[in-house]
């Protein structure tokens, strides 16, 4: 593993459907960040965890849910799939105890919800 | 009203030419960010600028903190340079997160 990867790569899901998406790093970074990207709105954050144990809310995170049990791994689950999930879903991470905080990018995973 | 506003949200060169993106957002902020997302989808980090100025090749990106402003400047641009461009802010009570702008798809044409 090389950076930070997410998996799938694309998915297409019935609604009420449960799905896991994930995301690991290599980097042991701290911070890690799971962001929804919809033509029109930009990328927009839905949870995030500062640090392995902890997690946080983001700007849109109804219908979402994430666990921090290790630093590498970040999943982010859709408990109940609905139409309006369908998105892009792009992981993130960052090193908080570095000068830059620059944010590394998974590839995303693209989502269909039908 | 968005926090981070980007402008235009299109724009259209020919090769070669200097270009200019811009960034204005509402916040008080620690630091503001520059991200290039390429055709593929991917998302790389191109700056980050709490003040002044950064160079990196043909890319320039400069900051106003007075102004609450950042500009991203592309000299000698090149079909290359194709990609969404967008702009990131730091907020200052936010801690690590990002808020972004809506981006600006920029094509180069040979």
């Amino acid at each position: 593993i090389a950076g930070i990867t997410q998996a799938p790569t694309s998915q297409i899901l019935a609604a009420g459907r449960r799905m896991t998406l994930r995301c690991t790093q290599d980097m042991r970074h701290n911070a890690m960040y799971w962001y929804r990207q919809d033509l029109g709105l930009g990328l927009r954050l839905i949870h995030y965890s500062n640090t392995a144990g902890t997690t946080g809310k983001g700007e849109v995170p109804d219908g979402y849910s994430v666990s921090r049990a290790n630093t590498d791994d970040f999943p982010l689950t859709l408990a109940s799939a609905v139409p309006s999930q369908t998105s892009v879903y792009f992981c993130a991470s960052s090193d908080l105890t570095g000068k830059s905080n620059e944010q590394f990018f998974g590839p995303g995973t693209r989502l269909t919800v039908l | 009203k968005n926090e981070v506003e980007q402008s235009p949200q299109n724009l259209t060169a020919q090769e070669g030419e200097f270009i200019t993106i811009n960034c204005s957002y509402s916040v008080g902020i620690s630091a503001l960010h520059w991200l290039q997302q390429h055709p593929g989808g991917g998302i790389v980090s191109l700056f980050m600028l709490s003040s002044g100025k950064k160079k990196h090749g043909r890319l320039i990106a400069t900051i106003n903190i007075q102004e609450k402003h950042s500009s991203l400047h592309i000299t000698a641009s090149h079909p290359r340079d194709s990609a969404v461009y967008i702009c990131a802010v730091r907020e200052e009570t936010s801690g690590s997160r990002l808020t972004f702008g809506e981006g600006t798809q920029l094509t180069v044409n040979p």
